[in-house]
């Protein structure tokens, strides 16, 4: 089993739909969840950053981590033609010395947001 | 602005060639980071580095070297060992750890022909 599934799509909405996209993790000890947004043949850029279970909003996004089934989401509000990218799921664990340096990335999810 | 930038932004290699990738990073991060990003592979670590003078392998490693002999800087070199190098380079940093994530750089097209 992947430690981070992530259906890469692709998936393609109208202007103005709510889009969900989701990510399933197997590594309990996952406490740092981020969501990332990247353009064609451009670097990732941080989009969300949650810490353990909860909701975060941040104008039309929402991110959702449920530490108990797994599972985080990211919601986008009213989508724009200029939310059209990949956007990647990507966690972290905290390390036995208080830092750790890695993160584990999700495929991506392609999505276009047709006008 | 801080940030990372990578150059070249398109390289084009003949097999059998070194070549070494720029990344340099102006935000005071501790912490540094090279991926490899293929279609339908996602991200994959390569290196990383989390002070200067001291860098740890990642998951494919081989066909790899880095060195950090400056805070600012952590070049890639694509030996000719690497047997399937054309892929988008990415290259990362953190203040210490990925608690908070990292900051990308643009990334380095780089093509074997």
């Amino acid at each position: 089993q992947k430690e981070v599934e992530q259906d890469p799509g692709p998936l393609s909405v109208p202007e103005g739909a709510i889009v969900s996209l989701n990510c399933t993790y197997s590594n309990s000890a996952f406490q740092y969840f981020m969501w990332y947004r990247q353009y064609s043949r451009k670097g990732p850029e941080l989009l969300m950053y949650t810490y353990s279970s909860g909701n975060k909003e941040d104008g039309r996004f929402t991110a959702q981590v449920d530490k108990s089934s797994k599972y985080i989401s990211l919601f986008i509000r009213d989508s724009q033609p200029s939310d059209s990218a990949t956007y990647l799921c990507a966690m972290s664990a905290r390390g036995s010395g208080g830092s750790n340096y890695k993160l584990t990335f999700g495929k991506g999810t392609l999505l276009t947001v047709n006008p | 602005d801080g940030g990372i930038t990578q150059s070249p932004k398109y390289l084009f290699r003949k097999e059998g060639q070194n070549v070494t990738l720029s990344c340099e990073q102006n935000l005071n991060h501790d912490a540094m980071y090279w991926y490899r990003q293929d279609p339908g592979q996602g991200l994959r670590l390569i290196y990383y580095s989390q002070i200067v003078n001291d860098f740890q392998k990642g998951d494919i490693a081989e066909g790899y070297s880095v060195s950090r002999e400056k805070k600012e800087s952590f070049p890639l070199t694509v030996t000719s060992a690497q047997k399937n190098p054309t892929a988008f380079y990415l290259c990362a940093s953190s203040i210490r750890g990925a608690d908070y994530g990292y900051t990308f750089g643009s990334g380095t097209r780089l093509t074997v022909v």
